[in-house]
């Protein structure tokens, strides 16, 4: 079983929508969780850490279910600058790994 | 601030011959290195990660090896590359809050 599982997508949406993206995990271990974001031919970015009450920032919301060990990302008033492919990504207890999805594509269209 | 370095850009080998890559980070002691790599429309692969000087840690047993001869440089080497070697290789550091940071990547082409 893989220990990150993420839709490859793609979503394909107009601008203004709102999408959202799920992350499954399978280590109930996992102490830290993050969305990278990677453009087409470059290194992932970090979007956004993911606490477990769930942050938000601008148009970007993260929220971690540890009952059901899943993560989500929602994307508001979406831009097509936010055409991209979004990494989840989680690390175990002694911080010394990181595990990526595969990523999820994102197609924003006029 | 921190910064990293990761190069060549490009590279373009036949198969069996050597290869080395190298990364360096700046700014920062003693981080956590990382080497991955990423085939075409696929997730990133762990290969392997360093937490000191001398100290590697191989995730996937394969043609690889990982050398970290000095605190802040991290090399990803080979005797004799393979076809499957080919991807975009990606260095990485993390810090204390455990944020990873990439290098801009290698994209290898092994023919």
């Amino acid at each position: 079983r893989k220990e990150v599982e993420q839709d490859p997508g793609p979503f394909n949406v107009p601008e203004g929508a709102t999408v959202a993206f799920n992350c499954t995990y399978s280590n109930s271990a996992s102490q830290s969780f993050f969305w990278y974001r990677q453009d087409c031919r470059k290194e992932p970015k970090l979007l956004m850490s993911v606490y477990s009450s769930g942050n938000e920032d601008g148009r970007f919301t993260a929220q971690l279910n540890r009952a059901s060990q899943y993560i989500s990302l929602l994307i508001r008033d979406s831009k097509l600058s936010d055409s991209a492919t979004y990494l989840c990504v989680v690390s175990p207890y002694n911080f010394n790994k990181f595990y990526f999805g595969s990523g999820t594509k994102l197609n924003v269209k006029p | 601030s921190q910064t990293i370095h990761q190069w060549p850009a490009t590279l373009v080998q036949p198969v069996g011959s050597p290869l080395s890559l190298e990364c360096t980070v700046e700014g920062t002691s003693n981080p956590n290195l990382y080497w991955y790599r990423q085939a075409a429309g696929r997730g990133l692969q762990l290969l392997f990660y360093s937490v000191g000087i001398g100290q590697i840690s191989s995730e996937v047993p394969q043609n690889l090896s990982a050398s970290r001869p000095q605190d802040r440089q991290f090399i990803l080497s080979s005797k004799k590359l393979l076809l499957s070697d080919s991807g975009f290789y990606l260095c990485a550091w993390s810090t204390s809050s455990h944020i990873q940071y990439f290098g801009a990547g290698t994209r290898l082409s092994v023919l």
